[in-house]
């Protein structure tokens, strides 16, 4: 069964790109790797997601390596509304056995 | 095109007293998901529809938890008898397909038990 890590909390400045990497093992490998963002008493939202090398859209950048056992959410340039949580999602399995494997999720506070 | 709703937004009750939540997924949507966040806590998931037939629900907590979706439209969630330990926001997310393809969430329930 895949198996996701990321760092609980993360502090950052206004303006500081800040990255959160999520370390998965065993991923489905036909699969995309999924990021969403939670505001409290809000329902995730979508950011972005990739399946290897980089992605970017005109919120976030998506940094998937080779072998696909880590990703790296990047924010660049954030602002005080970026404070969220921020989880990872992939998949794990095939046919019958697959399942959606969602990360913790990293609370992400942006300070002035 | 209507996003994923949910009712009601807010339910207090007293432990002991059942309460149904109730998610109306976006149209078209055959999967269905119901998640649960407790205070302080990550999301987890609870269940997964595909139509009207439960996929998954390894996520249920226990017996007092069951849910339905009849007709593979709007979905149910009914807690019978509420405990403490079970407030919290629910989630409902609907998506096209079961893969890490984007679900959409709605804007949750937030259910306190007294």
């Amino acid at each position: 069964l895949a198996k996701t890590t990321q760092p609980i909390s993360m502090d950052s400045y206004e303006g500081q790109e800040v990255n959160i990497t999520c370390s998965h093992n065993n991923i489905a490998t036909n699969d995309y790797i999924t990021w969403y963002q939670q505001f409290p008493s809000q329902g995730p939202r979508f950011i972005i997601q990739g399946y290897k090398t980089k992605v970017t859209n005109e919120v976030a950048s998506l940094f998937i390596p080779a072998d696909r056992k880590s990703s790296t959410l990047s924010l660049p340039r954030v602002s005080l509304s970026d404070t969220a949580v921020y989880y990872c999602l992939v998949g794990d399995g095939m046919d019958s056995n697959y399942q959606l494997i969602w990360g913790a999720g990293t609370k992400l506070i942006i300070k002035p | 095109e209507a996003g994923v709703t949910q009712f009601p937004s807010h339910s207090v009750i007293e432990k002991g007293q059942t309460v149904t939540l109730r998610c109306d997924p976006i149209s078209g949507h055959d999967n269905l998901y119901w998640y649960r966040r407790v205070m302080g806590k990550e999301i987890k998931f609870l269940l997964h529809f595909v139509k009207e037939s439960k996929q998954d629900e390894s996520g249920m907590p226990n017996n007092r938890f069951l849910a339905e979706r009849t007709g593979g439209t709007y979905s149910t969630l009914k807690v019978q008898p509420a405990e403490l330990e079970d407030s919290g926001v629910y989630f409902c997310a609907s998506s096209v397909r079961y893969n890490t393809d984007t679900q959409y969430f709605g804007p949750g329930t937030r259910l306190t038990v007294l």
